[in-house]
């Protein structure tokens, strides 16, 4: 099984700041790498699919870049509704559909 | 407007069974792949379980295999997951999610609100 990892597993971070998150493949799987927005209590949104492609929708601040085995995920100019937990997912070689274990993003 | 809508949770003891129900309107459902993914209390994302649009192919997570049977429901845009034999640690917040894409390309496009289940005696 393919397993993922993020880093870091917290971060605090100021409105307007950039932040960069790291999802990274035991193994290569080209683009097939999402990324997910969980806030508390509520359920998960897709932000990014293969990798770098923006979801209808979401705001441009997002993007994700990588390929292979080295994902990241970037908010340029943070907002208050960007604090929640982060979420990378692979879908090149299932079952199963691996989730990695969260990066949470809160004030500073 | 597409909206998913799942259902069926509650408190089980262990051992027991479970089937729970998700509900798809505003796309034409029978071509979405449809998956379930959970949360344990305090816990991240799990994913449990995929069905084809066509039915014709399943995954299971190794954690419920061969307990937990995913299915297209009699209503044209519902599907179901029946939980048998559940343990403790089955106890999360169960998610439906349309999966779109095939292949390497899938991703999980639009959720439910989440239906909680708990394991407990």
């Amino acid at each position: 099984d393919i397993q993922l990892t993020q880093s870091p597993s917290s971060l605090s971070a100021s409105v307007g700041d950039r932040v960069t998150i790291t999802c990274r493949a035991s193994q290569s799987i080209g683009t097939s790498l999402n990324w997910y927005q969980q806030k508390a209590e509520k359920a998960p949104k897709l932000l990014i699919y293969s990798a770098s492609s923006l979801q209808d929708g979401v705001p441009s601040r997002f993007s994700g870049s990588g390929s292979g085995t080295e994902f990241t995920l970037t908010i340029n100019s943070v907002q208050p509704e960007d604090f929640a937990t982060y979420y990378c997912q692979q879908s090149s070689s299932v079952p199963p559909f691996t989730f990695g274990p969260g990066t949470k993003v809160d004030v500073k | 407007q597409v909206q998913v809508v799942d259902s069926g949770g509650g408190l089980v003891k262990p051992g027991g069974s479970l089937r729970l129900s998700c509900e798809v309107s505003g796309l034409f459902f029978s071509h979405h792949n449809i998956t379930w993914v959970r949360q344990a209390p305090g816990k991240g994302l799990e994913w449990v379980a995929y069905i084809s649009f066509t039915g014709s192919t399943t995954y299971y997570a190794e954690s419920v295999q061969g307990r937990f049977t995913v299915s297209r429901g009699n209503a044209k845009n519902s599907m179901n997951l029946q939980m048998n034999t559940l343990r403790v640690e089955d106890t999360a917040v169960y998610y439906c999610a349309t999966a779109t894409g095939d292949g390497p390309l899938r991703y999980f496009e639009f959720w439910g609100q989440g239906t909680p289940v708990t394991v407990s005696s």
